[in-house]
């Protein structure tokens, strides 16, 4: 059974500063997903991450994917108050559907 | 696009009463997944159905759920009796499954309160 863990599970951290979100996953994959979700609302898609070695940069969110080490990133920089949320990644064991893993809330403060 | 909808947006509703959501795809998709959301175990995938044929229902927590897909455009997920411990976000997701991308994409989700 495929296994999709986050960590860290919470996250809070000052602005401006970096960070990196590590997703790890138990079996093999190249299709992996990252999405963002604000409090009490949907999922919203943030990278699609295809193969190995794929990086994807949007604003101040890099996501990257190692699929022999069965790892990816979500590295933040420079944060700022408006990425507060949770993020989740979620794999494709290519079976056509997503596994989603724990979450991780980021809260970012002044 | 509209984007997937769903139905009701809340519902509350007595213990033993069957409750239907109803989901809405993007047009054009052809899988569709129904999850649900709690504190406790995150989301769980319960169900997806891909050309509208259930693929895999392995993530249905017991016989008093069931879900369907008639058509392309439409699909219920109904819980009958309700209990107190299925109180949860219930969230219908769509994806076309193209070059082997299979991003989905979410509707708003149906909020269930059973007391």
């Amino acid at each position: 059974e495929l296994k999709v863990e986050q960590n860290p599970l919470f996250l809070s951290m000052q602005e401006g500063k970096n960070y990196t979100i590590y997703c790890n996953y138990s079996t093999t994959s190249d299709r992996l997903y990252w999405y963002r979700q604000d409090p009490g609302k949907s999922l919203e898609s943030l990278f699609v991450l295809l193969s190995n070695g794929a990086v994807k940069q949007e604003g101040r969110l890099m996501a990257s994917l190692d699929t022999k080490a069965r790892l990816s990133t979500l590295h933040i920089t420079a944060a700022v108050h408006d990425l507060s949320a949770t993020y989740f990644c979620a794999v494709d064991p290519n079976t056509d559907k997503l596994i989603f893993g724990t979450g991780t809330r980021l809260q970012v403060f002044p | 696009d509209a984007g997937v909808i769903q139905s009701p947006r809340h519902e509350v509703t007595e213990m033993g009463q069957e409750v239907t959501l109803r989901c809405k795809p993007i047009s054009g998709h052809n899988s569709l997944f129904w999850y649900r959301q709690t504190m406790m175990r995150g989301l769980e995938l319960l169900i997806y159905f891909n050309n509208n044929v259930p693929i895999d229902d392995s993530g249905m927590p017991e016989d008093r759920f069931s879900a369907k897909m008639p058509n392309a455009s439409f699909s219920t997920l109904k819980i009958q009796p309700s209990e107190p411990r299925d109180s949860a976000v219930y969230f219908c997701a769509s994806s076309l499954s193209s070059l082997g991308n299979t991003e989905a994409f979410f509707g708003q989700g149906t909020r269930l309160t059973v007391v």
